[in-house]
């Protein structure tokens, strides 16, 4: 079974500073996807960006970009020019290619924005 | 705007009392989902259908059960709620299940056990 390990249960940056959230997974496959979703306070949780493993390209979305590292199995996730907006709970979570669309997700990692 | 519905946002209930959380969707995807998200834990998932096709996890206590009456509507029923089934319950869908389909959250039910 795949797992998914976010080692930081809470991180804080200043405003307009760049903040990476670090996410380690284990798996047997070759072709999976990686996704980091959003949960800000009482809202829903969105999709930030997400990756195919197949791909060796970063992805990237606007501030957000990833350091997708194959062999060592880890994805983190680098927010840049960061906004107060951007405070929430954020999620590292691990699809198969296989099967269900299940997402195997990570403990989650609570970011704080500091004016 | 199209998007996923969950009522009620809150829902408190007693111990072994039956209580049955909505999910509803305007994006006339075919897969619904069901997550259980308890506190300062990862969302787990507890079974999804596609379109009428049920799939419930293996882990999944006996406890759960789903129906989907149609594409737009899925319901959450927990027949004898213990305190431990207290969480964030999770409704999710994507468009189809062979794809590399973005899953679209609701807002979540947070479910409360007296």
């Amino acid at each position: 079974a795949q797992t998914v390990t976010q080692s930081q249960p809470e991180m804080s940056v200043q405003e307009a500073e760049t903040v990476t959230l670090s996410c380690t997974y284990d798996t047997s496959e070759s072709d999976y996807y990686l996704f980091w979703y959003k949960q800000p306070p009482s809202r829903q949780m969105i999709l930030v960006i997400r990756q195919e493993a197949y791909k060796q390209q970063n992805a990237t979305e606007n501030r957000f970009s990833v350091n997708f590292q194959k062999a060592a199995k880890s994805f983190s996730l680098k927010i840049s020019d960061s906004q107060l907006g951007d405070a929430a709970m954020y999620f590292c979570a691990y699809r198969s290619t296989q099967g269900a669309q299940k997402l195997v997700f990570g403990q989650g990692t609570r970011l704080t924005i500091n004016p | 705007d199209a998007m996923v519905i969950q009522n009620p946002r809150y829902q408190v209930t007693q111990f072994g009392k039956p209580v049955t959380l909505s999910c509803s969707q305007t994006l006339n995807h075919n897969v619904m989902y069901w997550y259980q998200q308890k506190s300062s834990q990862a969302p787990k998932l507890l079974f999804h259908y596609y379109d009428k096709d049920f799939n419930n996890e293996a882990d999944t206590p006996d406890n759960f059960q789903s129906r989907r009456p149609n594409t737009s509507f899925c319901f959450l029923d927990i027949r004898s709620p213990g305190l431990g089934d207290a969480a964030m319950y999770l409704c999710a869908t994507s468009r189809e299940r062979g794809v590399v389909d973005t899953q679209y959250f609701g807002p979540g039910t947070r479910l409360t056990v007296l």
